[in-house]
């Protein structure tokens, strides 16, 4: 039972580039979520995805697409990546009972963007 | 305690006490409150949780308190060990949203 798998765990990119960083889970939860981690401040939501085939803004989602491509599998897509978008990147998952927070969250172990 | 800004805040105990760690949240409407451990280079790892209905709640060596009058929720970790080294964070759950704290980093000395 992996859990929540990120790939890639590093990335270096060059000012205009484009990428897509990849999150699967197999613990069958309906959402899903994208966060950016930046030194000393708390994780930031980019995207999130409630359910299959649904997916909506979260705190920061400027320069980024996301794909919610079955139950399993949610991307982030960086267009055109932008030197301010370098940061820790983790997916998260979990099964909504009610309202949002019922159950923790999991999360992956994050990819490392670098952006020059 | 907790703040947003470039450097965490850090707490440092010899092996074997016990640590506290507190967090201060934002909004009264929350009711849902989960503490994390991130160790370096790994994704968040779920500790403990605690519902507003609740002032304490107990799990294997780790205690959480929560204090909803003056918005405070603390960790407590008993028998503090090397392996509990890491930056832990708290996080809240408001009406719409998961809200994350920027964590502390605790240190143990063997």
């Amino acid at each position: 039972n992996a859990g929540v798998t990120q790939t890639p765990k590093f990335q270096v990119l060059k000012t205009g580039q484009s990428m897509t960083l990849q999150c699967a889970q197999d613990m069958n939860h309906n959402s899903m979520y994208w966060y950016r981690q930046d030194p000393g401040m708390g994780l930031r939501l980019i995207y999130y995805s409630a359910s299959e085939g649904t997916t909506d803004k979260g705190e920061v989602p400027n320069g980024y697409n996301v794909s919610r491509l079955n139950k399993r599998e949610f991307s982030l897509r960086l267009e055109s990546a932008a030197p301010s978008q370098t940061s820790v990147y983790f997916c998260a998952s979990h099964s909504r009972h009610g309202n949002w927070g019922n159950q923790p969250q999991h999360f992956g172990d994050g990819t490392r963007l670098s952006i020059l | 305690g907790e703040s947003v800004g470039l450097h965490l805040p850090t707490l440092s105990v010899q092996e074997g006490d016990n640590s506290i760690i507190n967090c201060a949240y934002s909004n009264s409407a929350s009711d849902y409150f989960i503490w994390y451990k991130q160790e370096s280079g790994k994704g968040p790892q779920f500790i403990i949780d605690i519902r507003s209905n609740m002032d304490k709640r107990q799990g294997q060596r780790v205690t959480v308190l929560l204090n909803k009058t003056v918005k405070h929720l603390s960790l407590q970790i008993a028998a503090t060990q090397p392996g509990d080294s890491a930056v832990y964070f708290c996080a809240e759950n408001g009406s719409d949203d998961m809200r994350f704290g920027a964590g502390t980093r605790l240190t143990v000395k063997p």
